[in-house]
């Protein structure tokens, strides 16, 4: 069974820094990994994708992972960080094609 | 396409009522599923159906909940009688071939039970 951890359960940043949170994941087959981003009081969106092509994977709103098969993770980054980046992420990991498993979510902070 | 419909946004209620919430998902799209949302226990799948049929249902927590989906553009899920620890954000989702290309979720019932 597959299963995800995410390692922050809060992160805080200054606007205009880096953002860095960390997902890890554990998985018997193939996995495909995902990002989503939940604004408060909304639902989830799907920032970003990774199904076993490029390693690196670009998302919307300048969001980006990297794959790392030796190493399990799936951490998402972002150079600079915005205001409109508060939010809470969530890390996904899927080996069959109909169990989705969530991690415990990252809050992430943005100071200005 | 206006993504996946949830509704009502909103809903309190007394304890013992019943509740019915509403899911519209995205023409097309052959998976539907409802998650729970609580701070306690993050999120939660409740049920799935692909092709309008109920595949697993085994996250449902007890027999006062169950979900249908007469057709590909509506599902519902019901509690009865309804508690305060069902208090919670409901969410339904939709995809197209399973999970592998990601899901998309509705803006959520936020369930209030007192």
């Amino acid at each position: 069974a597959q299963s995800v951890t995410q390692l922050d359960s809060h992160v805080s940043v200054s606007e205009g820094t880096p953002v860095l949170l960390r997902c890890n994941y554990s998985s018997s087959y193939s996995p495909s990994l995902f990002w989503y981003v939940q604004h408060p009081n909304k639902g989830l969106q799907l920032l970003l994708k990774y199904t076993s092509a490029a390693t690196l994977v670009k998302g919307i709103n300048g969001f980006e992972a990297e794959f790392k098969k030796s190493e399990t993770s799936f951490h998402l980054t972002k150079p600079s960080a915005h205001m409109s980046d508060a939010a809470e992420y969530f890390c996904v990991v899927s080996d069959r094609n109909n169990d989705m498993r969530f991690g415990a979510g990252t809050r992430l902070t943005v100071k200005p | 396409d206006a993504g996946v419909i949830q509704s009502p946004r909103h809903e309190v209620t007394e304890m013992g009522q019943e509740v019915t919430l509403r899911c519209k998902p995205i023409s097309g799209h052959d998976y539907l599923f409802w998650y729970r949302q609580t701070m306690m226990r993050g999120l939660e799948l409740l049920i799935y159906f692909n092709n309008n049929v109920p595949i697993d249902d085994s996250g449902m927590p007890e027999d006062r909940f169950s979900a249908k989906m007469p057709n590909a553009s509506f599902s519902t899920l019901k509690i009865q009688p309804s508690e305060p620890r069902d208090s919670a954000v409901y969410f339904c989702a939709s995809s197209f071939m399973g999970g592998g290309y990601g899901y998309t979720f509705g803006s959520g019932t936020r369930l209030t039970v007192v």
